[in-house]
């Protein structure tokens, strides 16, 4: 069966402090890997990953994927409240089937 | 102004009545997904559709149909047969060529 984990599932951090959430998956016809943003409502975009090893970046924001340990982390760095959300990652395993994890709630606290 | 529009924000209903839930977007996307959010929990997929007149189960469909009568619109009715209907649901998009949804605002439902 095809699933997505993540960890940890909640962290509270003071502003400045840097965070890494990880996305661990198991499917059997892995097509991407996506991140996602969800403050009160819609989960806004993030990043897509599709090649190990390759660093997507913005701003304080970045993330990488490692295709062999199936697996990915996302930084954020110099945290601020704005940052408080749930990070949800969600793997594209097949057309149309995206599985997604239970998300990371993160408290930034000022 | 592009995007998904999800109506209405919030809707109360008794035990023992359908409801629909209305999703509109205008990014000429092909592909449009229902979904379900419970705390705690991923979103579970309800219902996908990659076309007009068509549509797919997906893993939570029990208790739910849909409709895809236009390319633009995609609403879910939640039926009575469902067990547990009080959630947020999200309905989302995506184009042919992206793997990237896009998510309306989503509309949380309660059941009493």
């Amino acid at each position: 069966e095809d699933k997505v984990v993540q960890s940890p599932l909640s962290l509270v951090v003071h502003e400045g402090d840097t965070v890494t959430l990880n996305c661990s998956y198991e499917v059997t016809n892995f097509r991407s890997l996506l991140w996602y943003k969800q403050e009160k409502k819609a989960p806004t975009f993030l990043f897509m990953l599709t090649s190990s090893g390759i660093e997507k970046k913005s701003g304080r924001l970045s993330s990488i994927l490692d295709k062999k340990e199936l697996f990915s982390i996302l930084n954020i760095t110099a945290t601020q409240t704005g940052d408080s959300a749930v990070y949800l990652c969600a793997v594209e395993a097949g057309t149309y089937k995206y599985i997604f994890g239970t998300g990371t709630r993160l408290k930034v606290l000022a | 102004d592009g995007g998904i529009t999800q109506s209405p924000k919030y809707l109360f209903r008794k035990e023992g009545q359908n409801v629909t839930l209305s999703c509109e977007q205008n990014l000429n996307h092909d592909a449009m997904y229902w979904y379900r959010q419970d705390p705690g929990q991923g979103l579970r997929l309800i219902y996908y559709s990659q076309i007009v007149n068509d549509f797919q189960k997906g893993d939570i469909a029990e208790g739910y149909s849909v409709s895809r009568e236009k390319k633009e619109s995609f609403p879910l009715t939640v039926t009575s047969a469902q067990k547990n209907p009080t959630a947020f649901y999200l309905c989302a998009t995506s184009g042919t060529n992206s793997y990237e949804q896009y998510f309306g605002p989503g509309t949380r439902l309660t059941v009493t």
